[in-house]
């Protein structure tokens, strides 16, 4: 099985900051990956797939890069309703393994 | 309205079985993968099984193999999991997803989630 490997687990920023969250893979997934946010009580909410294709409707503040092995998320310009946690998934294979998740919180 | 509404989530015993359904509505169910995702109360994200479109496909996670089983009824847009020999470790809040395009590919639509809780 691929293990995805986020970091860090948990990051404090402010309104307005630039927050980078990285996803490694545990072998090469070409730009299989997808990152989510999920808030608390609520259902993951998918923000990029194919690594860097921005799903419709969201932010373009939000923006994913990489290939491989290793991948980013960037969200520049934090905005309060930011604060959640997101993970990436890998859909090259099965089964398709979450990373463990980053918490974003307000500083 | 496209969503995705689960239900059939309870508490139950160790050793029994549990079946999960999911009502899609609002776009072609058939066109696409499905998938179930649990999330144990204060962890991370699981992906436990999938199914093709035509439901001639099955994958499933490690943890589940041989004890859950995913199925489809495309003439009612219906999605299922079927639990058996359930253990503590499945308590969780498990999800319907729709895959963004084939089986293998990320969930681009999500369902509120159904609460396991899997006690004796």
């Amino acid at each position: 099985d691929i293990q995805m490997t986020q970091s860090p687990s948990s990051v404090s920023a402010s309104v307005g900051d630039r927050v980078t969250i990285s996803c490694r893979a545990s072998q090469g997934i070409s730009s299989w990956l997808a990152w989510y946010q999920q808030k608390p009580g609520k259902p993951p909410k998918l923000l990029i797939f194919a690594a860097s294709i921005l799903q419709s409707g969201v932010p373009s503040r939000f923006s994913g890069s990489g290939s491989g092995t290793d991948f980013t998320l960037t969200i520049s310009g934090l905005q309060p309703e930011d604060f959640a946690t997101y993970y990436c998934q890998q859909a090259n294979s099965f089964p398709h393994t979450f990373g463990q998740g980053t918490k974003l919180e307000i500083k | 309205q496209v969503q995705l509404v689960e239900s059939g989530g309870g508490v139950v015993q160790p050793g029994r079985s549990l079946r999960l359904s999911c009502a899609a509505s609002g776009f072609t169910f058939i066109s696409y993968g499905m998938h179930w995702v649990r999330q144990a109360p204060g962890k991370g994200l699981e992906w436990v099984a999938v199914i093709s479109y035509d439901g001639s496909d099955t994958y499933y996670g490690d943890s589940v193999k041989g004890r859950f089983s995913i199925s489809r009824d495309n003439s009612k847009s219906m999605l299922y999991l079927q639990m058996d020999s359930l253990i503590a470790e499945d308590t969780a809040v498990y999800y319907c997803a729709k895959g963004r395009t084939s089986t293998t590919s990320c969930s681009d639509l999500w369902g509120q989630g159904t609460l396991v809780t899997v006690s004796s």
